[in-house]
């Protein structure tokens, strides 16, 4: 199975940051990765996919990059609708495998 | 639009059975692959069941493999998870989610979930 490792597990950050999340494959993924955030309660919800690519309607501050094993989730101006945790998904091989998530605290 | 909701949640005894099943709305359905994917109190997100748009290819996470089954009905925009042998470590929120297109899309739509808790 691919692990997929994101870093760091939590942070805490001010609005108007500029926050990164990293996520490691465990192999080569090629850019079958997607991003999802989740608020307590809620069910997740799709922000990125194919690495880069924004879903419909997501704000533009959100961004994603990278390809292979290494790839970055930015928020590059942290609003307060922003707190929640995100996950890591990789869809290149099954069993399909989340990231363990990053909690973004205030 | 899109709308995916669960139903069929509840508490069981460690060994019973249980069938979720997701009610698909605003998109046609039959096109698309479908997921389960679960959530444990607490901890992250873990796949467990994919099923292509016909029925035709399935697969399960190891944890479940054996005791879940997947289905669809495409005549009644309805995705099933059946559960067998349930166990403490199978409680967790259960969701339903849409694939993009096939097997190797991204998940876009998610349902709102359904919980199951496994208790004596």
């Amino acid at each position: 199975d691919i692990q997929m490792t994101q870093s760091p597990s939590s942070l805490s950050a001010s609005v108007g940051d500029r926050v990164t999340i990293t996520c490691r494959a465990s192999q080569g993924v090629g850019n079958y990765l997607a991003w999802f955030q989740q608020k307590p309660g809620k069910a997740p919800k799709s922000l990125i996919y194919s690495a880069s690519n924004l879903q419909s309607g997501v704000p533009s501050r959100f961004s994603g990059s990278g390809s292979g094993t290494d790839f970055t989730l930015t928020i590059s101006s942290l609003q307060p609708e922003d707190f929640a945790s995100y996950y890591c998904q990789q869809y290149n091989t099954y069993p399909l495998t989340f990231g363990g998530g990053t909690k973004v605290e205030i | 639009q899109v709308q995916l909701v669960e139903s069929g949640g509840g508490v069981v005894q460690p060994e019973r059975s249980l069938r979720l099943s997701c009610a698909a709305s605003g998109f046609t359905f039959s096109r698309y692959s479908m997921h389960w994917v679960r959530q444990a109190p607490g901890k992250g997100l873990e796949w467990v069941a994919v099923i292509s748009y016909d029925g035709s290819n399935k697969d399960y996470a190891d944890s479940v493999k054996g005791r879940f089954t997947i289905s669809r009905d495409n005549s009644q925009n309805t995705l099933h998870l059946q559960m067998n042998s349930l166990r403490a470590e199978d409680a967790a929120v259960y969701y339903c989610a849409k694939s993009a297109s096939g097997l190797h899309y991204p998940m876009d739509v998610w349902g709102q979930g359904a919980t199951v808790t496994v208790t004596s």
